[in-house]
């Protein structure tokens, strides 16, 4: 079956620096989505992307989709405390009928 | 509105016992969305309704577990008899249309001695 990969699984940095968090598909993907959840929270959806090659831009969010849509990334320039949190893709392939498929999350800490 | 809401938000019970967690979607939300997360397994699709219809419940993990939308605005999972391992964190979760973004409810902590 489908699966989706994510790299790291935690990263650790010092406010202030940058932060990028990848995900890759075993399959195309139809499109891909972004969520944010904080701990003791649920997830919160940050932004879709569609088009091969997509890139879009959340004020220090930058997210992009991979030219044969089987890969994204997420990066966060200079990152605050309230940045704090773990990110899950969630990718649904190309004609399937089936709905999200998360990948694992990378569980961003950031030290003060 | 509200979102998505979910009760109860913490629940304690003892293997073998009944469990039933709730939910009520976003008002005009057409899917609703049943997730499981644990540490060892993440976020995991357990089933989606579409219009009240189950439309995929590949992900229920064995028959013990239900799950039934029986109005636009009312969802149920049971789990019939729980054990230990179902201990996890459930989510709901309600889309306006097939590949919109999905709003989650703040789950239910099920913790099954």
């Amino acid at each position: 079956g489908q699966q989706v990969m994510q790299i790291p699984q935690y990263q650790h940095v010092q406010e202030g620096e940058d932060f990028t968090t990848y995900c890759n598909s075993s399959t195309t993907l139809s499109n891909i989505q972004w969520y944010k959840q904080r701990p003791g929270g649920h997830p919160v959806f940050l932004i879709q992307l569609v088009k091969s090659g997509e890139v879009k831009k959340q004020k220090r969010l930058t997210f992009q989709f991979g030219e044969a849509k089987k890969n994204s990334s997420l990066h966060i320039t200079a990152t605050q405390t309230t940045d704090v949190g773990t990110y899950f893709c969630a990718g649904r392939p190309v004609g399937s009928a089936r709905q999200l498929t998360f990948g694992s999350g990378t569980q961003l800490t950031v030290l003060p | 509105d509200a979102g998505v809401i979910q009760s109860p938000r913490h629940e304690v019970t003892e293997m073998g016992q009944e469990v039933t967690l709730r939910c009520k979607p976003i008002s005009g939300h057409d899917y609703l969305f049943w997730y499981r997360q644990t540490m060892m397994r993440g976020l995991e699709l357990l089933i989606y309704f579409n219009n009240n219809v189950p439309i995929d419940d590949s992900g229920m993990p064995e028959d013990r577990f239900s799950a039934k939308m029986p109005n636009a605005s009312f969802s149920t999972l049971k789990i019939q008899p729980s054990e230990p391992r179902d201990s996890a964190v459930y989510f709901c979760a309600s889309s306006l249309s097939y590949s919109y973004e999905q709003y989650f409810g703040p789950g239910t902590r099920l913790t099954v001695t």
